[in-house]
């Protein structure tokens, strides 16, 4: 069984809509919780980090955290195009990684339609 | 300020053949890291340098991979000899301090034949 579980999609929305990426994941000492964005042929970019459980905000992205069901949750308003792109969960624990050790899902490959 | 860099951006190489990629971190960040993801799996660690000491290499798959790190600025990493199931994309990353966050370098895509 994969640490971090992640549908690939493609997932495929209409512009305005309300996206909603998921994982889940088996490791309970996983502390810090991360949502990367990556476009094609490019390398991972941090579009949100979290810590605990809870909801975090940052314009149009909503990232949502459940430990006690092990599932993260990332939000996207009023979707654009330029938002189609492949989103990455990331997670890591401070014990065994140091912070540092990133374990990746799959990824979900998002595409907004005009 | 200028990003992660990795060279070359694509290589192609036949089985048994030695390949060395190089990455540049960004200018003051102590931490480096190794990722790579192979077709159709997700992005996994290798390794992680903090300056030029390695802090954990327990995602090297064999000994067929050695990453340096000498003076503890680029970092390289060499395959030796390639075998088919090292194609992918090999991702560099880079923090100031630990547990920050990462940046992530273009990747570097290896074909094997």
């Amino acid at each position: 069984q994969k640490e971090v579980e992640q549908d690939p999609g493609p997932l495929s929305v209409p512009e305005g809509a309300i996206v909603s990426l998921n994982c889940t994941y088996s490791n309970s000492a996983f502390q810090y919780f991360m949502w990367y964005r990556q476009y094609s042929r490019k390398g991972p970019e941090l579009l949100m980090y979290t810590y605990s459980s809870g909801n975090k905000e940052d314009g149009r992205f909503t990232a949502q955290v459940d430990k006690s069901s092990k599932y993260i949750s990332l939000f996207i308003r009023d979707s654009q195009p330029s938002d189609s792109a492949t989103y990455l969960c990331a997670m890591s624990d401070w014990v065994t990684g140091g912070g540092n050790k990133l374990t990746f899902g799959t990824g979900t490959q998002l595409k907004v339609e005009l | 300020e200028a990003g992660v860099t990795q060279f070359p951006s694509h290589s192609v190489i036949e089985k048994g053949q030695t390949v060395t990629l190089r990455c540049d971190p960004i200018s003051g960040h102590d931490n480096l890291y190794w990722y790579r993801r192979v077709m159709g799996k997700e992005i996994k660690f290798l390794l992680h340098f903090v300056k030029e000491s390695k802090q954990d290499e327990s995602g090297m798959p064999n000994n067929r991979f050695l990453a340096e790190r000498t003076g503890g600025t680029y970092s390289t990493l060499k395959v030796q000899p390639a075998e088919l199931e090292d194609s992918g994309v090999y991702f560099c990353a880079s923090s100031r301090d630990r547990g920050d966050t990462q940046y992530f370098g273009p990747g570097t895509r290896l074909t094997v034949l």
